[in-house]
């Protein structure tokens, strides 16, 4: 069965660095989307992406925030400069698009910022 | 904007007991409404959805929901509950994207816990 993955599973940072998450959508989705969830809080919205442009990002999602598709496969979610907020579950999704399709998860990778 | 309220934020049940976790959203017009469960170190696994028809649906594991527009919610259920079952549950609405992709956006989830 198709399935979304994401590497790492767990990502230790210090403040102020860069790190890249990556995410392997399922291969004949369309639209490409990052959730996170800050723990013992609610899973977010943050990005949706579709035919290599952001259609639609979250008040979380700023300037520190980027998204790239830098392959056929690859789906990643970049922060700049890590803030101590940042710490997190980040989910990686993908779905056919339509309403009515279901949006396929992956398993999440924690980020702690330090 | 749509939101989604989880009203209980840990429920116990026995093994063998029946379950309800409650659900209510708030949306413009007709939702798509889902049921996730998250286990422990997991992502999340779709349990069922609503897109429309039959107001009353069937998932897996055994769960199903009612959707109940005149009160705005859409409670999962179960007759008989496994240890399992014990996870994070997380209700989501659906908004349509311009362009064709779409937004959910969670509850706070249910942290259930089975005794047994």
């Amino acid at each position: 069965e198709p399935e979304v993955t994401q590497t790492p599973s767990h990502q230790v940072t210090q403040m102020g660095q860069e790190v890249i998450l990556r995410c392997v959508p399922i291969s004949n989705h369309l639209y490409f989307y990052w959730y996170r969830q800050i723990l013992g809080q609610k899973v977010e919205f943050l990005v949706s992406f579709y035919n290599n442009e952001i259609s639609e990002k979250s008040e979380i999602f700023d300037d520190q925030f980027s998204v790239e598709r830098p392959d056929g496969s690859n789906f990643t979610l970049k922060i700049r400069s890590t803030k101590l907020e940042d710490s997190a579950m980040y989910f990686c999704a993908s779905d056919k698009g339509g309403g009515d399709n279901e949006q396929f998860f992956g398993p999440g990778t924690r980020l702690t910022v330090l | 904007a749509q939101s989604v309220t989880q009203p209980d934020i840990h429920i116990t049940v026995s093994e063998g007991a029946s379950l309800e976790l409650r659900c209510n959203y708030s949306y413009g017009a007709t939702p798509y409404l889902f049921w996730y469960v998250q286990s422990p170190g997991q992502g999340l696994q779709l349990l069922l959805k609503y897109f429309s028809g039959d107001t009353l649906v069937q998932g897996i594991k055994g769960f199903e929901a009612e959707f109940k527009r005149s009160q705005s919610s859409f409670n999962l259920r179960k007759p008989s509950v496994h240890w399992s079952d014990a996870a994070e549950y997380f209700c989501a609405v659906v908004r349509g994207l311009t362009g064709g992709g779409n937004k959910l956006t969670f509850g706070t989830g249910t942290q259930l816990k089975v005794e047994l």
